[in-house]
């Protein structure tokens, strides 16, 4: 089955610094990989999400990249806020299979203002 | 509530009790999961269903039933068998299988007493 590693765990910035989150999945097929956000206590919401025919997807602050061949795909934040302090999950799955996403085990960023 | 509503959002359970949360959605989505939510551990699925009267164990279904008899409503029976069930529970939905459009619920803190 598919196996997702995401790193780091815990990420800590200062207010305006950018942020990186890195996932590595194992599963060559997979062709779907979202990105949620989930505030303290909230649901995780889905704040981007790219798919294996392209090699990044932007929305304003955020933006994702996906390397098919080294098998990886990074969340980058840019000028970060406060408010992005959260904890950010990964996933990899098939869109149109029958598949189940596979998490990563979060990321817990930290905004310093 | 962003079309998939859980409830309680806390709920309390003595030692030996079973306790059914709740998830409804309206989102007309075939596929609906549980995910057990534990700081550090990331989510992990319980069980899937994705498709009425049909569902899957997940990675840790031991200790947990459900049922599917409407395609707007799966609940969750957190049974005695169950040795550590305090945690965050989510819910989820997708228009279908591989995660695409994927739905949380606001969750249920469940606590054992």
């Amino acid at each position: 089955g598919e196996n997702v590693e995401q790193h780091p765990s815990t990420l800590s910035v200062q207010e305006g610094d950018s942020a990186v989150i890195k996932c590595t999945y194992s599963d060559s097929a997979s062709n779907y990989f979202p990105w949620y956000k989930q505030e303290l206590g909230k649901r995780p919401q889905l704040i981007i999400d790219i798919r294996s025919n392209v090699g990044e997807k932007k929305d304003q602050r955020i933006a994702v990249t996906l390397n098919k061949t080294a098998k990886h795909f990074s969340l980058h934040i840019t000028e970060t806020q406060p408010e992005d302090s959260a904890v950010y999950f990964c996933a990899a799955s098939r869109v149109g299979g029958s598949y189940i996403p596979t998490f990563g085990r979060g990321t817990s960023l930290i905004v310093h203002p | 509530d962003g079309g998939i509503t859980q409830s309680p959002k806390y709920l309390f359970r003595k030692e030996g009790q079973n306790v059914t949360l709740s998830c409804e959605q309206n989102l007309n989505h075939d596929a609906m999961y549980w995910y057990r939510q534990d700081p550090g551990q990331g989510l992990r699925l319980i069980y899937y269903s994705q498709i009425v009267n049909d569902f899957q164990k997940g990675d840790i279904a031991e200790g947990y039933s459900v049922s599917r008899e409407k395609k707007e409503s799966f609940p969750l029976t957190v049974t005695s068998a169950q040795k550590n069930p305090t945690a965050f529970y989510l819910c989820a939905s997708s228009m279908g299988p591989g995660g695409y459009g994927y739905t949380f619920g606001s969750g249920t803190r469940l606590t054992v007493v």
